[in-house]
């Protein structure tokens, strides 16, 4: 069974940074691109950034409104995806999810539960 | 960016009665359209692949249409476990985007 569990989301004041960790399993992780999504309190889906596989040269794409603040990054040893965000702005405030792009390419079907950021001073 | 305009915002239908979603992309997506459901508190669940093929174990009663900018989601005859907020998402270009949501709510 896939499954994704997000963790270290929390408060934090604006100019700050934070680390979130998803750590997956039931699916050949090494293998897999990986995507981080989030939703504002009430609001739709946005995409943050996405990390391809080392077989396809783990590079990452972005979204403007996290480009140059935020890096994705992967640890295959640990089935592990990560996001640093730096720099917090209190419109980063939302659940960020992680998900998989399994057999469906850019379409990810499994997604974790998520996990609260709220950038407030 | 390729922006994807959801209509209507709410739709207002009860149990058993024929929903269709409309999503228009602002240009050509081709066919790389998805869609997904999300309850309250919950995470999407994808029930649309390009833009016609329903994923792993999605009921016949979910189906979409569409190609080029104009799409459809279609749910036959809405069972109690329906009502919620539906995403289109395309994945044509980066970065990959989605619609603002239409939420289907009980009348």
């Amino acid at each position: 069974e896939v499954q994704l569990v997000e963790s270290g989301g929390g408060l934090v004041k604006p100019g700050g940074s934070l680390r979130l960790s998803c750590a997956a399993s039931g699916f050949t992780f090494s293998n897999a691109w990986m995507s981080w999504v989030r939703q504002a309190p009430g609001k739709g889906l946005e995409w943050v950034g996405r990390i391809k596989s080392k077989t396809d040269g783990g590079t990452t794409d972005y979204t403007a409104p996290v480009k140059g603040r935020f890096t994705v990054s992967r640890d295959d040893s640990k089935n592990t995806l990560y996001l640093q965000m730096n720099s917090l702005k209190t419109e980063d405030t939302a659940v960020y999810f992680c998900a998989t792009h399994g057999e469906y390419g850019d379409f990810p079907d499994y997604w974790g539960q998520g996990t609260l950021v709220t950038v407030s001073s | 960016e390729i922006v994807l305009t959801q209509s209507p915002a709410t739709l207002s239908l009860s149990p058993g009665e024929r929903a269709t979603l409309s999503c228009r992309a602002g240009q050509s997506v081709s066919n790389y359209l998805a869609w997904y459901q999300q309850k309250p508190g919950q995470a999407p669940r994808l029930l649309i692949y390009d833009a016609s093929k329903r994923a792993t174990g999605i009921p016949t009663r979910f189906s979409g249409s569409g190609s080029g900018t104009d799409f459809t989601l279609t749910i036959s005859s809405l069972e109690p476990e329906d009502f919620a907020v539906y995403y289109c998402q395309q994945r044509s270009i980066w970065p990959l985007t989605f619609g603002g949501g239409t939420k289907v709510e009980i009348k």
